[in-house]
């Protein structure tokens, strides 16, 4: 069973500051690994698939990279609409959760 | 545009049975796969089963293999999550998804999400 790990579990940040999250994969999962925003009340919204490809719509300051077990999400100048909870989950096989246990964003 | 619309709030008492549903928009279940995703007061996303509505393929999360039934009506865009017995650890908010699934693959990403379906079981 492949378990996903993110850090840190909550960030504290500014507006204007970059950030990275970063998910760890207790196994290869390639580059089959996906980002997810969450905002209170809100269902997830696709942020990133294929590791660093953006979903539509979504504002180029974000961005995915890595591959095999290591992963990160960076935002590179923080908006107040970007604090929340991100999760990333990998596809790329069956295990009993794919959703890393997520990462809350808050504002300093 | 893709639309899934579930149905509304349960209550519902420990012991009972329990169907909720996600309507697709367009041609959406003709040709994807749609999952459903669940989300405990607080805690994170778990991934339940997907389904595949053209021939009512099912592959579940080896977490809930047993616990629930995904089904579907093609006929009318709709898919269903069920249970037999709800127990209060089944209180949440589930979430459907359509699934982006590669050939090959027997998993894939949710790039559209339903509104959710809070599910309360308390005695």
């Amino acid at each position: 069973d492949i378990q996903m790990t993110q850090s840190p579990s909550t960030l504290s940040a500014s507006v204007g500051d970059r950030v990275t999250i970063t998910c760890r994969a207790s196994q290869s999962v390639s580059t089959w690994l996906a980002w997810y925003q969450q905002k209170p009340g809100r269902a997830p919204k696709l942020l990133i698939f294929q590791t660093s490809t953006l979903e539509s719509g979504v504002p180029s300051r974000f961005s995915g990279s890595g591959s095999g077990t290591e992963f990160t999400l960076t935002i590179s100048s923080l908006q107040p609409d970007d604090f929340a909870t991100y999760y990333c989950q990998q596809y790329n096989s069956f295990s009993r959760n794919t959703f890393g246990q997520g990462t809350k964003l808050e504002i300093k | 545009e893709v639309q899934l619309v579930q149905s509304g709030t349960e209550v519902k008492k420990p012991g009972e049975s329990l169907k909720i549903s996600c309507m697709g928009s367009g041609d959406i279940f003709t040709t994807y796969w749609i999952g459903w995703v669940r989300q405990m007061p607080g805690k994170g996303l778990e991934w339940m089963g997907i389904i595949y509505l053209t021939d009512s393929d099912t592959r579940y999360s080896p977490s809930f293999q047993g616990q629930v039934t995904i089904s579907a009506d093609k006929s009318i865009s709709t898919a269903y999550l069920q249970w037999s017995s709800l127990r209060a650890s089944d209180t949440a908010m589930y979430y459907c998804v359509r699934v982006r699934l590669y050939s090959g693959f027997d998993l894939g990403y949710f790039d559209y999400w339903g509104q959710g379906t809070l599910v309360t079981v308390s005695s």
